[in-house]
């Protein structure tokens, strides 16, 4: 266990629906990242979060929006979703602020299947 | 930006026997970290091994070694003793200061009972 809690487990949608993905990190984690992978692909980085302030962004869509709250937890808004959309979205924290060498622990992630 | 290439879809290997993964990256960085992920079918992203740049001994966990070569800017996972338990994809990945992880496009292996 990561100690990195992702909800839902899986979300079945339809295309034009706007859905919300929730990340809780583990405990004393101030930086959340969120990667997407598609079918058989790699991981692509989307957004990434430092005590909540956005600190660097990927290939992410004007779509999608992200944030990190108070508590450091972290929802990825994913709006008129297109069927391309569907995949496996991760959630990853790490301690990193000044330790370079922080790995990023990954929770099971959200898959969601567009329709 | 930084790249990172697996320029084996795929790998096989028996039980028991030992088995390498290829990993190459592109960076201009001197100080940097090196990761191996492993995602069994299950999808959870698991950590395997992970390497500083800036140490020229190779990380060690268990039956899982990395040959780390700088000049070369290779990194290689190496598994002996392979167990049914190692089939996965393997990721390689590199990390840079505070930034995030830039992956590889992953590594399927399998392990031949």
């Amino acid at each position: 266990d990561s100690g990195v809690t992702q909800t839902p487990k899986h979300l079945i949608t339809a295309t034009g629906q706007r859905v919300t993905l929730r990340c809780s990190p583990r405990s004393g984690d101030l930086s959340v990242y969120w990667y997407q992978q598609s079918l058989d692909q790699g991981l692509q980085f989307l957004i990434h979060y430092y005590n909540g302030e956005e600190r660097a962004k990927g290939n992410i869509l004007e779509r999608f929006s992200a944030q990190q709250f108070p508590d450091l937890h972290s929802e990825l808004n994913l709006s008129s979703l297109e069927l391309g959309d569907s995949a496996l979205y991760f959630c990853a924290s790490s301690s990193q602020g000044s330790s370079y060498n922080s790995p990023l622990h990954f929770g099971n992630g959200t898959r969601l299947t567009v329709t | 930006a930084q790249t990172v290439t697996q320029s084996q879809p795929e790998m096989s290997v028996q039980e028991a026997e030992t088995v390498t993964l290829s990993c190459t990256y592109d960076t201009s960085e001197s100080d940097y970290y090196l990761f191996w992920y492993k995602q069994p079918p299950s999808r959870q992203m698991i950590l395997v091994i992970r390497q500083e740049a800036y140490k020229q001994q190779n990380a060690t966990e268990n039956r899982f070694s990395v040959n780390f070569q700088k000049a070369a800017k290779s990194f290689s996972l190496k598994i002996s003793d392979s167990q049914l338990g190692d089939a996965a994809m393997y990721f390689c990945a590199y990390k840079q200061g505070a930034q995030k992880l830039v992956f590889g496009q992953g590594t399927r292996l399998t392990i031949n009972p």
